[in-house]
Formats: C-alpha cells, structure tokens, sequence
C-alpha cells in the first residue's frame, strides 16, 4: 500500500493568496483526517470526515479554512485567503473503523505563507 | 492549563540507556492512550497504545497507564540512535478524536 498520499509537500506563497492541500487516504479506510501542526500549538486536529461525511470540525480555526471530501480517495483543505499566521505543518490522516486508535499519517505539507 | 501536558526536551541520553517519557493530562475521561514516533519532517506513527488502565509491553517498548494519577509513560529500554525522534502521547475518550501532547524530543546518542 502506498499509505497516505499529500500534496504539494512544499508550498510557499504570499499572503492573501489561495492555497489548497489535498490528499489520498489509504485505500478502505473510512476515517479521514486533517491535521495542523506548529511549535506553539503542537499537533492540532482541525477536522475529521468518517465516509467522506465532516463529523467534527470544531477545530478548523476560521471561515477562512474549509475542508472538503468529494468521494472516498480524495480530500482538500482550503486556506482563503492566506495569513503568515497559517505557516504551518499541515498532515492529512485516515484510519479504519474497527481499528480506531491507528491513525495513518501522510508526510505533511509544509506551508509557509510571507 | 493544556489537557495534555508533555515536557519538550530535548532529551538527550548515551546509547543503551533507559529512557522515560511521560505525559500528565486533565480530562478524567479518557480511555484510549496513544504513543506515536515522528522521525523529522515525517508524519506521526502509532508505537503504542493502551486502553484504560495497566501496562503493556511491545520488545523494547512498555507503556503505562495510571488513571488514579493522570499520568502514563513510555519506557525504552536498551535506546538505540535510531530511536532518535519526537514521541507524542496522544489520549481519546473514544472514538477518533485524539488529543496530542506537544511531543517530547530525544536523542540517542552513540
């Protein structure tokens, strides 16, 4: 299995701009995650989806971030418009139901936002 | 106060020691207790977990819940260079909704 697929891994851009995150979960896997992760703050769930449904998005810091799950292989995380605050480590996650405590990180996309 | 408390580190000790990690936490609720390894700008891994309270032991690895104390640990025993990493705890009440600590940084060294 590939595990969990993100992309861009990198992504520099300049405040105001959009940005989107996207990622693959593993394959069979209902629980998709979106993660954010910094010095200050540590790791930061933002929200969740379990088959392709949003159940918990307390997480997600403003309006200016939303997250959608088109179908079972794919999900995105939109930033608009972009703030140098938003700098951060951004990990995408799934899991299955009947093994809920194995979440399965992808690599990250590390945004830095000028 | 943070639910889950966690000292940073770094923590940095010869090959072959013991280390102890620890993480202290606030909501009486939780049943589910995790530890994850994350390697350098790489995603967190599952290393250990633990429902409700007791031990448990994986090789070098032993998880401890205390529930009475709010307190679980990580101990690793005979510490090797490759055990090199950040190690987060990480709690749940239940279901999927885990809760990380800042993640301790150790560093084993030859």
């Amino acid at each position: 299995d590939a595990g969990v697929i993100q992309s861009p891994r990198h992504e520099v851009t300049e405040m105001g701009q959009e940005v989107t995150l996207r990622c693959k979960p593993i394959s069979g896997h209902d629980y998709l995650f979106w993660y954010r992760q910094t010095m200050m703050r540590g790791l930061e769930l933002l929200i969740y989806f379990n088959n392709n449904v949003p159940i918990d998005d307390s997480g997600m810091p403003e309006d200016r971030f939303s997250a959608k799950m088109p179908n079972a292989s794919f999900s995105t995380l939109k930033i608009q418009p972009s703030e140098p605050r938003d700098s951060a480590v951004y990990f995408c996650a799934s899991s299955r139901t009947n093994s809920q405590e194995t979440q399965y990180f992808g690599p990250g996309t590390r945004l830095l936002v000028l | 106060q943070k639910e889950v408390e966690q000292d940073p580190g770094p923590l940095s000790v010869p090959e072959g020691a013991i280390v102890s990690l620890n993480c202290t936490y606030s909501n009486s609720a939780f049943q589910y207790f995790m530890w994850y390894r994350q390697y350098s700008r790489k995603g967190p891994e599952l290393l250990m977990y633990t429902y409700s309270s007791g031990n448990k032991e994986d090789g070098r690895f032993t998880a401890q819940v205390d529930k009475s104390s709010k307190y679980i640990s990580l101990f690793i025993r005979d510490s090797q260079p490759s055990d090199s990493a950040t190690y987060l705890c990480a709690m749940s009440v239940g279901g999927q909704n885990f809760v990380f600590g800042p993640g301790t940084r150790l560093s084993v060294l030859p």
